[in-house]
C-alpha cells in the first residue's frame, strides 16, 4: 500500500513551452502533497506544499507564477512549469502524506520526473 | 526551523563490512526523524523512522538507527552491507505539528566487492 505515482517519468521540451507533471496517490487519500526539486548530486529542496481544495503554499524563493500547483482531488496534484527554460531542467519529486492511522507523519514519495528543457 | 547535517558526503565500504552514516539535527522543538534511500533516477524509499518510544529503531533491509536526544543525532547503521546497498541516503527531520521535511545533503554509499 501507500503508493505514489508520477507522470510522466521523463519529459523533454523546448524552451518557452509549459509542462505539466502529475502526482497521484494510488491507494490512499492525501490531503497534503509536497513538491520537491532535486539537482544532480544534491538533496531535495521543498518547493511547495499542496493542500487539497486550497492554494498551495510556496517556499521562499520559489516563483508561484512559474510553478503552478493544483490539488483538485484527494488523490491528484499537478505541477505545471510555465514557460520553461533550461535552468528549470531538474528532477521533480512529489510526496503525499497519508493521514490514515499509523502513517500520520510519513510522506510517501513518487518515483520522480526528469525534466529537460532544450 | 530545523536543519539536518549529514557528516559524510561519501562512504565507500566493502561488501559484508559494517557501515554507519552519521546524521545530526538542530531544532528548537521536538522532532520526528527519518532515513530515506534513493537509488539512481528513482524517488525516495523510507528505511526507518523515529516518532516516539524506543530510541533504537529497526527498519527495512537490515538497517537500524538510534535516536540520541542529548547529542541530537540519528545515526544509521547496518552490520553487513551488500552490493545492492549502493545508493544515496538522506536523513530528514520534521517538527511536531509541521509535516514539512528538511533533508540533509545526502550520503553516497558505494559498496565494493
Amino acid at each position: 500500500g501507500a503508493v505514489v505515482s508520477q507522470h510522466p517519468s521523463w519529459v523533454i521540451c523546448k524552451s518557452g513551452t509549459s509542462v505539466k507533471i502529475e502526482c497521484r496517490s494510488l491507494d490512499f487519500q492525501a490531503t497534503t502533497m509536497f513538491w520537491y526539486r532535486q539537482f544532480p548530486k544534491q538533496s531535495l529542496m521543498l518547493m511547495a506544499t499542496s493542500n487539497e481544495g486550497s492554494k498551495a503554499t510556496y517556499e521562499q524563493g520559489v516563483e508561484k507564477d512559474k510553478f503552478l500547483i493544483n490539488h483538485a482531488s484527494l488523490t491528484l496534484s499537478t505541477l505545471t512549469v510555465t514557460s520553461a527554460h533550461p535552468e528549470d531542467s531538474s528532477f521533480y519529486i512529489c510526496s503525499a502524506r497519508d493521514v490514515g492511522q499509523g502513517n500520520y507523519n510519513e510522506q510517501f514519495f513518487g518515483p520522480g520526473t526528469r525534466l529537460t528543457v532544450l | 526551523a530545523q536543519s539536518v547535517t549529514q557528516l559524510d558526503s561519501q562512504v565507500p565500504v566493502f561488501e559484508e563490512a559494517p557501515v554507519e552514516l552519521r546524521c545530526n539535527y538542530s531544532s528548537s522543538v521536538s522532532v520526528y526523524l527519518f532515513w530515506y534511500v534513493q537509488y539512481p533516477n528513482q524517488g525516495l524509499q523510507l528505511l526507518l523512522k523515529y516518532l516516539s518510544g524506543s530510541t533504537l529503531v529497526k527498519g527495512i533491509n537490515g538497517f537500524e538507527a538510534e535516536f540520541n536526544k542529548s547529542q541530537t543525532s540519528f545515526h544509521l547503521r547496518k552490520p553487513s552491507v551488500h552490493i545492492s546497498d549502493t545508493a544515496e541516503y538522506f536523513c530528514a527531520v520534521s517538527s511536531f505539528g509541521d509535516y514539512k521535511l528538511s533533508f540533509g545533503a545526502g550520503t553516497t554509499v558505494t559498496v565494493r566487492a
